[in-house]
């Protein structure tokens, strides 16, 4: 998983509830990234986070929220207020000069 | 603003063939990374090769290499030996080397490779 571990794979949700995404790397890196990906689709990024307690929106933030309490822990919220929350999730570390190297994602269900 | 820009949605090849897939981006740095990434069915997303805009050299990782062309702002990937294990989609990656920049990486839509038995 090149040090960052995504939970849960799968994960069912009504609409209207709040749900969180686990994102933890393992790797002492400092920034952390979350994705989207829609069938077909490539990666639309959501946050970012190059230190703790500090984080950026990406392209599409709106409906989510981010929290970077420790260097290891970068969870993902989505909310009730994200209109298509149906989608697969790639979280992502940071290597220094590097590539981004990702979990293996959580696909997210909302009915 | 960088972007990057893959214009083959599909694309087919014969097992055992060779295939070039398209990268263009555009930026106005100097200094820069490249990628590219595969995500089989599976949907790990898997590094295939990397590549140092400071380097005049083309990368390359076993069947992949890269085709370079820095002024013209192209990166393409080329597989030999196409494998059926090689389908997959791939997306190019365009990173800043500026120190102290915003970390923003960007991906093209990636291009879906079928691989023909």
């Amino acid at each position: 998983d090149g040090g960052i571990t995504q939970s849960p794979k799968y994960l069912f949700r009504k609409e209207g509830q709040n749900v969180t995404l686990s994102c933890e790397q393992n790797l002492n890196h400092d920034a952390m990234y979350w994705y989207r990906q829609d069938p077909g689709q490539g990666l639309r990024l959501i946050y970012y986070s190059q230190i703790v307690n500090d984080f950026q929106k990406g392209d599409i933030a709106e409906g989510y929220s981010v929290s970077r309490e420790k260097k290891e822990s970068f969870p993902l919220t989505v909310t009730s207020a994200q209109k298509n929350p149906t989608a697969f999730y790639l979280c992502a570390r940071l290597t220094g000069g590097g590539p981004l190297h990702f979990g293996n994602g959580t696909r997210l269900t909302v009915t | 603003a960088q972007t990057v820009t893959q214009s083959q949605p599909e694309m087919s090849v014969q097992e055992a063939e060779t295939v070039t897939l398209s990268c263009t981006y555009d930026t106005s740095e100097s200094d820069y990374y490249l990628f590219w990434y595969k995500q089989p069915p599976s949907r790990q997303m898997i590094l295939v090769i990397r590549q140092e805009a400071y380097k005049q050299q083309n990368a390359t990782e076993n069947r992949f290499s890269v085709n370079f062309q820095k002024a013209a702002k192209s990166f393409s990937l080329k597989i030999s030996d196409s494998q059926l294990g090689d389908a997959a989609m791939y997306f190019c990656a365009y990173r800043s080397g500026v120190e102290n920049r915003d970390d923003k990486i960007i991906f093209g839509k990636g291009t879906r490779l079928h691989i023909l038995p």
